[in-house]
């Protein structure tokens, strides 16, 4: 079974500053899902990678499979940004996500 | 845009009761989940349907639940008889893809208080 870490468990920093979330898995893995989850609950997807990398806006997510190793960017962070942030991982067709416990994220202003 | 919609967004029960949550995938989507969250905790997977049947359970998946989709929209999740270690967020997600990396959407939850 996949563990799946992320670091830092809590980050606050200061609105504009370049945010970085770390992922680690222990196997080999299809896909790496990185999401968003509201104070409210809901959990929103924000990437889904298998290789190289993926930019939306001011997110940014990596992944290096010889490492094991993903990570989530976020440039001139925003307090809107606050959130979790979840890093999972998935084999891919019917598979379920396997979940790391998520960053929590504050960017003040 | 499509979305995943659950219903209800908050459900108090009895210790013992059967609930049944119930969550409308996207429309043309292929798979469908079921996740929980326990106050505090990580999301956990509970269980995938494809082509009307389980695809995959996790070991939480125990005789006490079962899924189904009755009418080719909803999909819903049962809870036959209550514990109060079953009260968590229950997150729906649907994903398009036959095959492949599947990109998974969640419905907003359902909060089930047991009491």
């Amino acid at each position: 079974k996949n563990e799946v870490e992320q670091s830092p468990q809590n980050l606050t920093a200061q609105e504009g500053e370049f945010i970085t979330i770390n992922c680690s898995y222990s196997v080999g893995i299809s896909a790496l899902h990185w999401l968003q989850q509201h104070p409210g609950g809901g959990i929103v997807s924000l990437f889904m990678l298998s290789s190289g990398k993926k930019k939306h806006g001011r997110l940014i997510a990596t992944i290096n499979i010889q490492e094991k190793h993903s990570s989530l960017h976020i440039t001139a962070s925003h307090p809107r940004d606050s959130a979790v942030y979840i890093c999972a991982e998935s084999g891919g067709g019917a598979d379920g996500l396997t979940f790391g416990k998520g960053t929590h994220l504050i960017i003040q202003p | 845009e499509p979305e995943v919609t659950q219903t209800p967004s908050h459900q108090v029960t009895q210790m013992g009761q059967e609930v049944i949550l119930r969550c409308v995938p996207i429309s043309n989507h292929l798979y469908f989940y079921w996740y929980r969250q326990i106050l505090g905790q990580k999301v956990e997977f509970l269980v995938s349907f494809y082509n009307n049947e389980i695809s995959e359970k996790s070991e939480i998946f125990d005789d006490q639940f079962s899924v189904e989709r009755p009418d080719g929209s909803n999909f819903t999740l049962k809870i036959r008889s209550t514990k109060l270690e079953d009260s968590a967020m229950y997150f729906c997600a649907s994903g398009g893809l036959a095959g492949g990396y599947n990109e998974q959407f969640f419905g907003p939850g359902t909060r089930l208080t047991v009491l």
